[in-house]
């Protein structure tokens, strides 16, 4: 079964910094480019960073450029997002999400970051 | 990376058909064949209902549909069933591997 799951979301203070994870199975993860994309409570969808699978082409939304950093381990099958200088309104559910054909095809059920004192 | 437009809601019968529609620029849906639409119900993560404006993915019901025309990319549910009942998202490709998201459609079967 092709899965992904994330882990690494809790509660961090303004400034603070968190790193989410992301471990993937059921497909061979160093052929797929991965994403994160997130959703505050209550809102919609937001796309926040891209990296290919031949690291290290990295993209990022421009709320976060700066702030976030995306990266891989494609030995381990697994895809993280380094998250610093954190704001209120980065308070999201973080879906790790996998790229195809320029669709996102495979979610992860998320993980909740909150950011508050 | 402005947010594509949709409308907040959209409803209709069992059995009848709803359109929901889909409105970006020439920097995104309008210069890109990459336009996507996600189901999300709540609690849950989203899920890919079409690719590449017109594309199901495999397991997903054929009352499902997508077209574009210019800056506007469209959903159609055909059929409605209780289950389809959830928000709906679009998404395009925007160009240097960047996405955009439309703000949601709150689907209601009546």
């Amino acid at each position: 079964e092709v899965q992904l799951v994330e882990s690494g979301g809790g509660l961090v203070e303004p400034g603070g910094s968190l790193r989410l994870s992301c471990e993937a199975s059921g497909f061979t993860f160093r052929s797929y480019s991965m994403n994160w994309v997130r959703q505050a409570p209550g809102k919609g969808l937001e796309w926040v960073s891209y990296i290919n699978m031949n690291t290290p082409s990295t993209y990022y939304a421009d709320s976060v450029k700066g702030r976030f950093t995306i990266s891989r381990d494609n030995a381990k099958n697994s895809l993280f997002l380094q998250m610093n200088n954190l704001r209120d309104e980065d308070t999201a559910v973080y879906y790790c999400v996998r790229d195809w054909t320029w669709a996102f095809d495979v979610w992860g059920q998320g993980t909740v970051v909150t950011v508050s004192p | 990376q402005s947010a594509l437009t949709q409308p907040p809601s959209a409803s209709g019968s069992r059995g009848q058909s709803v359109t929901i529609s889909c409105t970006g620029t020439n920097s995104d849906v309008g210069g890109y064949n990459y336009v996507s639409w996600f189901q999300q119900h709540p609690g849950k993560a989203p899920k890919l209902m079409i690719y590449a404006v017109t594309e199901r993915p495999s397991g997903v019901p054929d009352r499902f549909s997508g077209s574009k025309s210019g800056n506007t990319a469209s959903l159609t549910v055909s059929g409605l069933q209780p289950e389809d009942e959830a928000d709906y998202y679009c998404s395009s490709y925007a160009g240097s591997f960047t996405w955009v998201f439309g703000g949601g459609t709150k689907l209601t079967v009546l």
